[in-house]
């Protein structure tokens, strides 16, 4: 059973730039959560979504946006790069009852 | 607000030790807590959970404990081995409308010494 695969793995862009994250759930996984790491603030929650529709969201501004497409694939888009938006960015999905979240293996994003 | 306390930040025990992290939830509502293992370069790997109405749950040397009245709860390492050494991340479904999201402690890093 293939896992939540997360593209890609690192990725460098310049302050002012924007990118793109890609998450694969795992087969049958409606839920797609995404998560920002780093050091100082730890694990924390950017949104959710759930049959293509965001079902939550956290306490981030509105730079950082997702989707989810109809294939349960999931991307963020975060815009107009900040150095403190450096992170490993994690996706992690589940059957969407709340419970049995598998985590990919991120993606390391550093903004110069 | 949403809050998960976790201690302590690092433990280091000794090969066969047991081990134990523990963590204070802030929403009385939660209903669900996780453990997820992290290896460097690794995505966070779950390793246990328990929902609210289960006050133990047992797997194999891993062991969790809930206390709804005190919101916290433990998680139990018996017979550490050195594979074990990694970070260890608590967390809380806050609320009760299960929507995915997770509010995670700040992690403790566990070390084995051979």
């Amino acid at each position: 059973k293939a896992g939540v695969t997360q593209t890609p793995r690192y990725l460098i862009k310049t302050r002012g730039q924007q990118v793109t994250l890609s998450c694969s759930p795992i087969s049958g996984h409606r839920s797609v959560s995404w998560y920002q790491q780093t050091p100082g603030q730890g694990l924390q929650f950017l949104f959710e979504y759930f049959s293509e529709t965001q079902r939550n969201k956290g306490n981030f501004p509105g730079r950082f946006s997702g989707r989810q497409f109809s294939n349960s694939r999931s991307e963020m888009n975060v815009s107009t790069l900040e150095l403190g938006d450096s992170a490993l960015y994690l996706c992690a999905s589940s059957p969407g009852q709340g419970s049995g979240y598998t985590f990919g293996s991120g993606t390391r994003l550093t903004v110069v | 607000g949403e809050n998960v306390e976790q201690h302590p930040s690092t433990l280091s025990v000794q090969e066969g030790d047991s081990a134990v992290i523990k963590c204070t939830y802030s929403d009385s509502a939660s209903n669900y807590f996780p453990w997820y293992k992290q290896e460097l370069g690794k995505g966070p790997q779950l390793i246990i959970d328990i929902r609210s109405n289960v006050g133990e749950k047992k797997d194999q040397r891993i062991a969790v404990t809930l206390n709804k009245t005190a919101k916290h709860f433990s998680l139990h390492i018996t017979e550490t081995q050195p594979e074990d050494s990694a970070v260890y991340f608590c967390a809380a479904s806050p609320g009760s409308s299960n929507t995915g999201k997770l509010i995670f402690g700040q992690g403790t890093t566990l070390q084995v010494k051979p």
